[in-house]
């Protein structure tokens, strides 16, 4: 069992619906969370962090942290063409911070 | 505010051979994370300094090392090439180890 879990997608979106992204997590004693948006080529850009069980919202994105159920996930609100990207969910614990595979999402016009 | 930055850009060796991966962190950050990602997978954890100690390592065999300098920049050096180690190496900086971390551009690796 991986340690962080996502669908890899592709998750086809149109212009200016929601894309919602989840992921799991296998260790409880996880303490942050953050969604990385990496595009084609390019190295993951942070765009969310989350700590502690509820909703976070910065502009477009909202993140959600469920430790019970032991999932966060991420909301894109109003998509465009670029958020066009491959999603990555990463979590700390333990001394080291764990990524998923991550999931790639394409908006179509 | 000066970013992560990484070098060389891409680098490309033989197998057997041994290199040197240099990173600057960003300002005002002590930490520093390696990670190595393949085509296709998400970044892999190498090791983690703090205050020129390595304070945490993932499942990479002793071949691959690295250092920390007062200045908080940092080096990941590996021996032995073999070409598996083919892939994008990140470097990552941040103020303690639990708190967001960000990349620089990454070193491009590729073992013939």
């Amino acid at each position: 069992q991986k340690e962080v879990e996502q669908n890899s997608g592709p998750l086809s979106v149109p212009e200016g619906a929601i894309a919602s992204l989840n992921c799991t997590y296998s260790d409880r004693g996880s303490q942050s969370f953050f969604w990385y948006r990496q595009y084609s080529g390019k190295s993951p850009e942070l765009i969310m962090s989350i700590y502690s069980n509820g909703d976070k919202e910065d502009g477009r994105f909202t993140a959600q942290l469920n430790k019970a159920s032991q999932y966060v996930s991420l909301l894109i609100r109003d998509s465009q063409p670029s958020d066009s990207a491959t999603y990555l969910c990463a979590v700390w614990g333990w001394g080291k911070l764990q990524f998923g595979a991550g999931t790639q999402v394409v908006v179509t016009p | 505010e000066t970013g992560v930055t990484q070098s060389p850009t891409h680098l490309i060796k033989t197998r057997g051979q041994q290199v040197t991966l240099r990173c600057s962190s960003q300002s005002g950050h002590n930490t520093v994370s390696w990670y190595q990602q393949a085509l296709g997978q998400g970044p892999q954890f190498i090791f983690q300094y703090y205050r020129e100690e390595e304070n945490g390592r993932g499942n990479f065999p002793p071949r691959f090392s690295g250092l920390q300098f007062p200045n908080y920049s940092s080096e990941l050096n590996v021996n032995a090439l073999e070409l598996d180690d083919s892939a994008l190496y990140l470097c990552a900086s941040s103020r303690e180890g639990s708190e967001p971390q960000h990349f620089g551009d990454g070193t491009r690796l590729s073992i013939l």
